[in-house]
């Protein structure tokens, strides 16, 4: 099993500054990587796959990068809408399919 | 677009079996080229796949999860469902329906989420 490994736990980030969370995975998953961001009492919502591939309606302040077993996803300019816990998921080796525990996004 | 719903009982006693089923409306889940899946998230806690399936039935389960769960489709009906037996606290979570692509398999399309509480 392929374990995903975020950090860090909790950030406290400035209105307007750069958030930049990163995953980890204990093997190579080339770049079979998505981000997820879920808010306070709601489903996930895909934000990132492939690594680094927007998906649809998502604004162009959210960032994917890397591949093999280092990831980062960057939030260029936080917004207050933008508090949430993410999370990254790779799907290069399953089942199972595995989520890393998180990223807590906090204003600062 | 596409709109995901899970339903089944909120309260389930220990021992017993979780039925949940996702109706899945504005698309047709008889599609080759998606999995329909379960994830689940115990309060305050992460995320866990729990099993996918193909319209055309192929099944995929979380080895932590193995011999306790079984996912089934329904193409009639546009909707899959999950059976979950012999809880315990542990299962007490929010499960999810979400759909994923079958080459890539990221979840983009979920349902809002159904609480289980497993309690005597």
């Amino acid at each position: 099993e392929i374990v995903m490994t975020q950090s860090p736990a909790t950030l406290s980030v400035s209105p307007g500054a750069r958030a930049t969370l990163s995953c980890r995975a204990s093997q190579r998953v080339s770049s079979n990587l998505a981000w997820y961001q879920q808010k306070a009492g709601q489903a996930p919502r895909l934000l990132i796959y492939g690594a680094s591939t927007r998906a649809t309606g998502v604004p162009a302040r959210f960032s994917g990068s890397g591949s093999g077993t280092e990831f980062t996803l960057t939030i260029s300019s936080l917004q207050s809408e933008d508090v949430a816990v993410y999370y990254c998921q790779q799907y290069n080796d399953w089942p199972p399919l595995t989520f890393g525990g998180g990223t807590k996004v906090e204003i600062k | 677009q596409l709109q995901l719903q899970e339903s089944g009982p909120g309260l389930v006693k220990p021992s017993e079996t979780l039925s949940l089923t996702c109706f899945v409306s504005s698309g047709s889940i008889n599609n080759e080229g998606f999995f329909w899946g379960w994830v689940r998230q115990p309060p305050g806690k992460g995320l866990e796949w729990i099993a996918s399936i193909h319209s055309v039935g192929g099944t995929y389960y979380n080895p932590s999860l193995m011999g306790r769960v079984t996912i089934s489709i329904d193409t009639s009906k546009n909707q899959f469902s999950l059976k979950l037996w012999s809880v315990t606290a542990a299962d007490t979570a929010v499960y999810y329906c979400a759909r994923s692509k079958v080459v890539n398999i990221y979840f983009d399309y979920w349902g809002p989420g159904s609480l289980v509480t497993v309690s005597s």
